[in-house]
């Protein structure tokens, strides 16, 4: 089993939904809890970063960790074609690890004018 | 600019060749990573650098190789004993200490003809 799951998809929502996105994770470790969006053929660029428990907004954005539940969701207000992507959630456990991060598998979000 | 540049793009190999990607960065990181991903697939470590000349190994390092000779560089060599080469390949890097973000380069695809 892997240390991190994430919601497959590929996910298909009208323009203006509210679009959730969703990892559980069985490392009671992980304590940095991130959020990667990448275009088709270029490089993550982080969205959200996370940590410990709590939610955490910014703009249209919002990430979600429940560590007693080992659960984490990102979620995406007024979803706008330009938000079609891969999501990948990403987790690591302190710097002592050298900053490695687990990576999901991504969930496709198309957003359909 | 500040950012990391990944060189070629694209890049084509013949079986039994080895070949070496690029990825330089000019935003004074110390930590340097090398991500394999496959499609469907989240992204996983080859090798990561902390500092130069130190490196070690990531969760499928078996057919890779890297040096670390400047803090700016991190080249990575994909040789003939890697079985099933063919994949897009991300460059990231990132300050250490907690709670930095990473950022990634906009990757090489290479494949194998």
């Amino acid at each position: 089993q892997k240390e991190v799951e994430q919601d497959p998809g590929p996910l298909s929502v009208p323009e203006g939904a509210i679009v959730s996105l969703n990892c559980t994770y069985s490392n009671s470790a992980f304590q940095y809890f991130m959020w990667y969006r990448q275009y088709s053929r270029k490089g993550p660029e982080l969205l959200m970063y996370t940590y410990s428990s709590g939610n955490k907004e910014d703009g249209r954005f919002t990430a979600q960790v429940d560590k007693s539940s080992k659960y984490i969701s990102l979620f995406i207000r007024d979803s706008q074609p330009s938000d079609s992507a891969t999501y990948l959630c990403a987790m690591s456990d302190d710097n002592t690890n050298a900053g490695k991060s687990t990576f999901g598998d991504g969930t496709t979000l198309t957003v359909k004018p | 600019d500040g950012g990391i540049t990944q060189s070629p793009k694209y890049l084509f190999r013949k079986e039994g060749q080895n070949v070496t990607l690029s990825c330089e960065q000019n935003l004074n990181h110390d930590a340097m990573y090398w991500y394999r991903q496959d499609p469907g697939q989240g992204l996983r470590l080859i090798y990561y650098s902390q500092i130069v000349n130190d490196f070690q190994k990531g969760d499928i390092a078996e057919g890779y190789s890297v040096s670390r000779e400047k803090k700016e560089s991190f080249p990575l060599t994909v040789t003939s004993a890697q079985k099933n080469p063919t994949a897009f390949y991300l460059c990231a890097s990132r300050l250490t200490g907690a709670a930095t973000e990473a950022f990634f380069g906009q990757g090489t695809r290479l494949t194998v003809v």
